[in-house]
């Protein structure tokens, strides 16, 4: 397998205060990481796709100016969530991908730890 | 619009004996298929995959099948173990696009394994 941190693993923030929040491949490189968010007992919902060196492309509905995505190097992606209010509590999972190309071409995706957000 | 579908919220079974899981989907679009086990407040951890060019894929004690035609796919874990208890997700994503490894999950489900 392959290692995907996250950091922090769990913040506390006041309302109309922005987190960041770091994600790591520590042992590949990755040109996409992608983030998701999960609500309690819901599945993973993807928010947007990180790809290093140019603009994170977001999925329908998710605001861009509120979770802002930054993939500055091929081993980190960070998402800032600003002026966060309590419904953007939620816990904000990252993944990596990991390319195979060639024949039989294909990649492994690595999920990070998570973090809990809780915006009060 | 869902368009990974797990039906089946929970399933308990007898440690030793065969869990199957049920995943269906409706974008014709997929061929890369993978199985994710979750523990709560973790991420998940990559279990096992499948391209739509086969039918069937081995590792362990996970065995993933697909049938296209059916647009269903399922996970068998044998023997089942304690330590298997967790919620297993399906995730299915578009091919060699700029979409590949955009990943839709279904809704997990809940696997209980007893002594």
């Amino acid at each position: 397998g392959a290692v995907v941190s996250q950091h922090p693993s769990r913040v506390i923030c006041k309302s109309g205060t922005s987190v960041k929040i770091e994600c790591r491949s520590l042992d590949f490189q990755a040109t996409t990481m992608f983030w998701y968010r999960q609500f309690p007992k819901q599945s993973l919902m993807l928010m947007a796709t990180s790809n290093e060196g140019s603009k994170a492309t977001y999925e329908q509905g998710v605001e861009k100016d509120k979770f802002l995505i930054n993939h500055a190097s091929l081993t980190l992606s960070t998402l800032t969530v600003t002026s966060a209010h309590p419904e953007d509590s939620s816990f904000y999972i990252c993944s990596a991908r990991k390319n195979h190309y060639g024949r039989g071409a294909h990649y492994e995706q690595y999920f990070g730890p998570g973090t809990r957000l809780t915006v009060t | 619009d869902q368009q990974v579908k797990q039906n089946s919220p929970s399933l308990s079974v007898q440690e030793g004996r065969i869990s199957i899981l049920n995943c269906d989907y409706t974008n014709s679009m997929f061929d890369y298929f993978l199985w994710y086990k979750k523990y709560p407040a973790e991420g998940p951890t990559f279990l096992i995959s499948i391209s739509s060019i086969k039918d069937k894929n081995e590792d362990g004690r996970f065995t993933v099948f697909l049938n296209k035609s059916a647009k269903h796919l399922s996970l068998h874990i044998v023997p089942s173990q304690p330590g298997d208890s967790a919620v297993y997700f399906c995730a299915a994503s578009p091919g060699l696009t700029d979409s590949w490894g955009k990943l839709q999950f279904g809704a997990g489900t809940q696997v209980v394994v007893t002594p």
